[in-house]
């Protein structure tokens, strides 16, 4: 089966930019998360969406980061303005449900100059 | 609050040896412990979960609830395990379950 898509793959911006990452699930899966990777260290969840519906976004600083998931099925997560400590990696993950195995993306590393 | 702690940012060992990989835990309930591994350029997959009681390319992992640890081992280490390896925790009930909580991760080496 087709993995999970993201786009794009690299993104370099200067700061207070704004910037949109895409992700296009598993065909199937209902669960889909957003999570962020600072160099160094393992990913930290920023929002996890069951369908349409955000049902984790504790962790998303929301004075700048938006997610929408239309339809239950692509994602975007949206940062605005970006902001130096943005530059990281983010990494959709989906699965067939909350209980089941999370399949990662390739991720988008984002510079924020 | 849920908190993964893997000591060992980086581990080396000569192949055929054996390897472990140490995670440590807290969590209040009774949590689901995970091996994430990431291959050089491919993606985050997952090795093993501990209710699957599983050994996967030679790897096992027991959950010692008396000292919150979920250590990866492998008897005999080969060069194709060299990758980066990251210990996550869920929890379980309402919204905390498929909320991974991950530890820094181990880079493991095996050298020829």
């Amino acid at each position: 089966e087709a993995g999970v898509v993201q786009s794009p793959r690299y993104k370099i911006i200067e700061k207070k930019q704004p910037v949109a990452f895409w992700c296009n699930p598993i065909s199937g899966h209902n669960t889909l998360y957003w999570y962020r990777q600072n160099l160094g260290q393992g990913p930290e969840l920023l929002i996890r969406y069951e369908n349409e519906e955000a049902v984790d976004d504790s962790q998303l600083p929301k004075d700048r980061f938006s997610a929408e998931r239309l339809k239950g099925v692509d994602s975007t997560l949206k940062i605005q303005p970006a902001e130096l400590g943005d530059s990281a990696v983010y990494l959709c993950a989906t699965g067939r449900s909350s209980y089941n195995e999370q399949f990662f993306g390739p991720g988008t590393r984002l510079t924020v100059l | 609050a849920q908190r993964v702690t893997q000591p060992e940012k980086l581990l080396s060992v000569f192949k055929g040896a054996p390897v472990e990989l140490k995670c440590n835990y807290s969590y209040s309930g009774s949590p689901e412990l995970f091996w994430y591994v990431q291959y050089s350029r491919q993606r985050l997959q997952l090795l093993l979960r501990h209710i699957s009681r599983e050994s996967i390319k030679g790897f096992t992992a027991d959950l010692n609830k008396g000292e919150t640890s979920f250590h990866l081992k492998k008897p005999f280490a080969q060069e194709e395990d060299s990758a980066m390896y990251y210990c996550a925790l869920s929890g379980h009930g309402g919204t905390s379950y498929g909320k991974l909580t991950f530890g820094q991760g181990t880079i493991l080496t095996v050298h020829p």
